[in-house]
């Protein structure tokens, strides 16, 4: 199976800071990945898909970069609304897996 | 504008079989593309893919969890069902289906989301 390794699993920022999450892959998924942002009690939403593409309506933000094992969501001044917990998907090898979660939260 | 949402017990009991259904609105399960598919969330953990099906039958599960899982769709009522059978409580967890399109790639994004729902498994 496809671990997906995420970090940092928890952050604290003040608003308005760059936030960077990173996510690592065992072998290169050739930027067959995606990042959801979760809020409590609500479903995933996505933000990126295949690594770098804005998903419709997602402010600009964020954004999402990498390549072969190592792939970036960076949000690029924090808001207070973007309190959440995110994932990153891989979908190039079966099973489908998602990373374990980083909670980002405002200091 | 696509809508989905999860039905079924909130609680079942250990050994049982669990049977979700995902009805869905605003697009037709019946191309290559477009697929559905099943996610669960243990409480305070991650999300786990379990199981996807697409238009054109395509049918893809967990190998982890295959032995036990059957995905299948009826498309002139716009569901899509999901059976797990000899459920354990560390089965317990939200259940979420999604809506999957293939952008890139063999499969693809979970673009749309049901509000997800909670299954007990408890005696």
């Amino acid at each position: 199976d496809m671990q997906m390794t995420q970090s940092p699993s928890s952050l604290s920022a003040s608003v308005g800071d760059r936030v960077t999450i990173t996510c690592q892959a065992p072998q290169d998924i050739s930027n067959f990945l995606n990042w959801y942002q979760q809020k409590p009690g609500r479903a995933p939403k996505l933000l990126i898909y295949d690594a770098s593409k804005l998903e419709t309506g997602v402010p600009p933000r964020f954004s999402g970069s990498g390549s072969g094992t190592h792939y970036t969501l960076t949000i690029s001044s924090l808001q207070p609304e973007d309190v959440a917990t995110y994932f990153c998907q891989q979908f190039d090898y079966l099973p489908l897996s998602f990373g374990g979660g980083t909670k980002v939260q405002i200091k | 504008q696509i809508t989905l949402k999860e039905s079924g017990p909130t609680l079942v009991k250990p050994t049982q079989t669990l049977t979700l259904t995902c009805t869905f609105s605003g697009f037709s399960l019946n191309t290559a593309k477009v697929g559905v598919g099943w996610i669960r969330q243990p409480p305070g953990k991650a999300l786990e893919w379990l199981a996807l099906i697409y238009g054109d039958d395509d049918e893809r599960y967990s190998p982890s969890l295959k032995s036990r899982l059957t995905i299948t769709k009826d498309t002139s009522k716009s569901q899509v069902v999901l059976t797990m059978t000899n459920m354990d409580p560390g089965d317990t967890a939200t259940y979420y289906c999604a809506h999957s399109r293939t952008t890139s790639g063999v499969f693809g994004s979970f673009d749309y989301w049901g509000q997800g729902t909670l299954v007990t498994v408890s005696s």
